[in-house]
Formats: structure tokens, C-alpha cells, sequence
């Protein structure tokens, strides 16, 4: 089986843009995560997605949002991109979004915000 | 609110060496438990995890960790390290409670391997 891709790999944006990200999981899994990772802050919880919906959510600002669709693909999206925004956005996807099942990861989304 | 707290940011060994990474937990009722693996570059990869059962888990790559409830911890080790080990390290919990898959990370611990 393909595993979690992420697109694109690298993005550079200005200040006050927005950006979208895209996550497909693995076949047949139906939870999407994403986390951001960045040296100060390590890895962070956003949110995570299960059979479209919106399941928990992370001390993030209303700026981060997400969806998921049918194919149980993912997008987030951030507005009003700020400096501090610039990290790695992790993805993750499992089987059944269960707090014991194995998340696997993707190789993540390098955001740059000058 | 959970916690995962790694102790040491970075640590190096010889080849060969015991590898110990350090990882304790603080919740008020025992979360399940991860490793991952992050090379360059790359996402995380699950070393193993402990949910229920045995409290020493063996996990990929020759690397296991015991649940030790009464000291909080899970700590991660390896008999003998391989240059191939060297990565960043990272301890996760999930709540056996909360609906989904949420995962709070510990900090990382590089793990460096000189020949």
C-alpha cells in the first residue's frame, strides 16, 4: 500500500497570505491528524478528522482549519499566515482513529513564511 | 492535563553501546504510550507502543521499553546501537479516555552514534 503523501512539500509564503495544504492517507484509513513541528515548540497537536468530521481539536487559533472529505482525504488551511507560522505540518492517518491505533505519518509540508 | 517530558535533548554513544532515552509521563490515569522515529527529512515512523498487557514491549529495529506505572515512565533501549540509530527520538501519549487519536510529544531526544 502507498503511504501518507503530502502535497506540496515545500511552500514559501508572505506574511497576511493564506495557504492549503493536502493530505491522503493510506487506503482504507478513515482518521486524519495533522501536527505542526517546530524547534521552539516541538510537536503540536491541530486537529484531527474522522468520517469528515472535525473530532478534536488543539490550542490553536481560528486561523488553522481543516476538512476532510469523502475519500477521507485532508486539507487545512491557514489564513492570515503569520512569521511564526513557518514550520513542518505533519499528517498522519490511522485504521480506525482509535487513541491505541499506530498514526502513520507523512513526510510533511516544509512552510516558509517571509 | 497530560505531559510527556523527555530528559536529555541530546545523547550520544559509541556504537555498540546500551541506548537509553529517557521518557515519563504525568497524567492522572495511565495513558497509552508511544516511541516514534524521525530521520531527516522525513516523517515519524512508530517504534512500538504499550496499550494494554505486558508492560515490556519490543518494538522494531531491536529497540524495546517497559510501562513502569509506579515511577511514570517509559523508557526506551537498544543493547547495542547501530550507526543506522542516529535520529530524533520522540515519547508520545495518547488518553485511554478521549475519543480519536490526539497525541501529546515529549520534546525529542537526539540520538547521535559515533564510530
Amino acid at each position: 500500500k502507498a503511504g501518507v503523501t503530502q502535497t506540496p512539500r515545500y511552500l514559501i509564503k508572505t506574511r497576511g497570505q493564506q495557504v492549503t495544504l493536502s493530505c491522503s492517507p493510506i487506503s482504507g484509513h478513515r482518521s486524519v491528524s495533522w501536527y505542526q513541528q517546530t524547534p521552539g515548540q516541538g510537536l503540536q497537536f491541530l486537529f484531527e478528522y474522522f468520517s469528515e468530521t472535525q473530532r478534536n481539536k488543539g490550542n490553536f487559533p481560528g486561523r488553522f482549519s481543516g476538512r476532510q472529505f469523502s475519500n477521507s482525504r485532508s486539507e487545512m488551511n491557514v489564513s492570515t499566515l503569520e512569521l511564526g507560522d513557518s514550520a513542518l505540518y505533519l499528517c498522519a492517518s490511522s485504521l480506525e482513529g482509535r487513541s491505541t491505533d499506530t498514526q502513520y505519518f507523512g513526510p510533511g509540508t516544509r512552510l516558509t513564511v517571509l | 492535563a497530560q505531559s510527556v517530558t523527555q530528559l536529555g535533548s541530546h545523547v550520544s554513544v559509541s556504537e555498540g553501546a546500551l541506548v537509553l532515552l529517557r521518557c515519563n509521563y504525568s497524567s492522572s490515569v495511565p495513558p497509552y504510550l508511544f516511541w516514534y522515529v524521525q530521520y531527516p527529512n522525513q516523517g515519524l515512523q512508530l517504534l512500538l507502543k504499550y496499550t494494554t498487557g505486558a508492560t515490556l514491549v519490543k518494538g522494531i529495529n531491536g529497540f524495546e521499553a517497559e510501562f513502569k506505572k509506579s515511577e511514570t515512565s517509559f523508557h526506551l533501549t537498544k543493547p547495542s546501537a547501530h550507526m543506522s540509530d542516529a535520529a530524533e527520538y520522540f515519547c508520545a501519549v495518547s488518553d485511554p479516555h478521549q475519543a480519536g487519536t490526539a497525541l501529546i510529544f515529549g520534546k525529542g531526544t537526539t540520538l547521535s552514534v559515533s564510530s
